[in-house]
């Protein structure tokens, strides 16, 4: 079955910094998802892309949609200590109503 | 508006018992979907209920069952309880459903089997 893959699995960065991590499939995705999970809380949504090459912002986070419909790149500027968390992408499975979750992104910010 | 609710928080079982645990949906959302977190599997999707239906189901045994109310809350019970089913279990509600991907997960029941 289809899977996605996250990079890196986890990253420790200074506060301040830029954050960049992506996902990728074996098989074509549609629509790319991406939620961020708390320390003791459900995810919510990030970004939601439903376009190949689609470009889209929401403040300091920007995600893209890959031209090949395989991948999708989640960027964080200027990263801050409310940003730690688990980034997790995301999406339908073809022919199937099936949501998939990554295998996810954990990042740690120090001060 | 409210969230997505999920009773109970914390719960700590032994093997051989069986737990159910419930969720409550935004109001309006009809489509609830129940996912099992553990470090090292990942959101795993159990399965979805649409007004009452089961429209998906993931690939988990058939200890894991579920069930929606006419006002949408859902139950999901697990049977026979094995150390390996401890876990993060979160559920999600959505308008439309999974394909839009757009879903609104609560804070989870982590229950832990001695």
């Amino acid at each position: 079955g289809q899977q996605l893959n996250q990079s890196p699995q986890s990253m420790f960065i200074q506060e301040g910094e830029d954050v960049s991590m992506n996902c990728t499939s074996s098989s074509i995705f549609n629509t790319w998802l991406w939620y961020k999970q708390d320390p003791g809380e459900g995810p919510v949504l990030l970004i939601a892309l439903y376009k190949a090459g689609e470009l889209t912002s929401n403040g300091r986070l920007t995600a893209q949609f890959g031209i090949t419909r395989k991948d999708s790149f989640l960027n964080i500027s200027a990263s801050i200590p409310s940003d730690v968390g688990i980034y997790f992408c995301a999406g339908p499975q073809s022919n199937t109503d099936k949501l998939i979750f990554g295998t996810g992104t954990r990042l740690q910010v120090f001060p | 508006k409210a969230g997505v609710t999920q009773t109970p928080r914390y719960l700590i079982k032994t093997r051989g018992q069986q737990v159910t645990l419930s969720c409550s949906p935004i109001s309006g959302h009809r489509s609830v979907s129940w996912y099992q977190q553990t470090p090292g599997q990942g959101l795993q999707f159990l399965f979805e209920y649409f007004s009452e239906t089961q429209r998906n189901k993931g690939n988990f045994p058939g200890r894991f069952s579920g069930r929606q109310f006419s006002n949408s809350r859902s139950e999901m019970n697990v049977s026979t309880l094995e150390l390996g089913d401890s876990a993060l279990y979160l559920c999600a509600s959505s308008l439309g459903g999974l394909t839009t991907g757009e879903l609104f997960f609560g804070e989870g029941s982590r229950l832990t089997v001695l």
